[in-house]
């Protein structure tokens, strides 16, 4: 699977998009985007995925760059309750196990 | 909304004892998983499951690890001789067909002393 590079960190004010970056260059044609985020020690909680169209649904959209070396994960309205550790992860989709190979990912912090 | 659930949620036990991790995966799901996440660490894959066996493991997953799946509900994960070194949040998490999103556990937080 791809390497992917996150910020550390991101502040975002509360009511704002927090538009968080991930840097995959290395991404091959059969690889999708994840996005995952853990709230504080909780089980990581699926956001969104895409292959190359940008996709949007009840959570977040998600902007993946006409050469899908970079992507961007957009939430229109960042609340105090989104402030987790957010993963960007590549992986290959169908055929694969599916194992999610986990970075350290951006701590978003939504501040009031 | 159909979710993941795992006993006990906190696990406390002695260096060299057996414990069992219970998960109950969401009900039509194929694809089983468990993770581990020491604290302050990242969460780290350790085996997956289909099909009634194995079908990646990790490093991490030697010969002290079990998984099973016993009957049609449950899936557990046994460390056979617990070492300090296995406090961790253990995730279970399970997905419905390949290529799809995988949904997580609250997790089992290990204690071994």
């Amino acid at each position: 699977d791809a390497k992917t590079t996150q910020p550390p960190s991101m502040d975002c004010a509360e009511g704002r998009a927090a538009n968080l970056p991930c840097n995959h260059s290395t991404i091959s044609g059969n690889e999708y985007v994840y996005w995952y985020r853990q709230i504080h020690s909780q089980g990581p909680q699926y956001i969104i995925h895409g292959l190359k169209n940008n996709e949007t649904n009840e959570m977040a959209s998600l902007i993946i760059t006409e050469d899908r070396k970079s992507s961007t994960l957009i939430l229109p309205h960042a609340t105090l309750r989104d402030t987790a550790v957010y993963y960007c992860i590549v992986r290959a989709g169908r055929g694969s196990q599916g194992n999610l190979i986990f970075g350290k990912g951006t701590k978003l912090s939504v501040k009031p | 909304e159909p979710e993941v659930t795992q006993t006990p949620s906190h696990q406390v036990t002695q260096m060299g004892q057996e414990v069992i991790l219970r998960c109950v995966p969401i009900s039509n799901h194929l694809y089983f998983y468990w993770y581990r996440q020491i604290l302050g660490q990242k969460v780290e894959f350790l085996v997956s499951f289909y099909n009634n066996e194995i079908s990646e493991k990790s490093e991490i997953f030697d010969d002290q690890f079990s998984v099973e799946r016993p009957d049609g509900s449950n899936f557990t994960l046994k460390i056979r001789s617990t070492k300090l070194e296995d406090s961790a949040m253990y995730f279970c998490a399970s997905r419905n067909g390949p290529g799809n999103e995988q949904f997580f556990g609250p997790g089992t937080r290990l204690t071994v002393l």
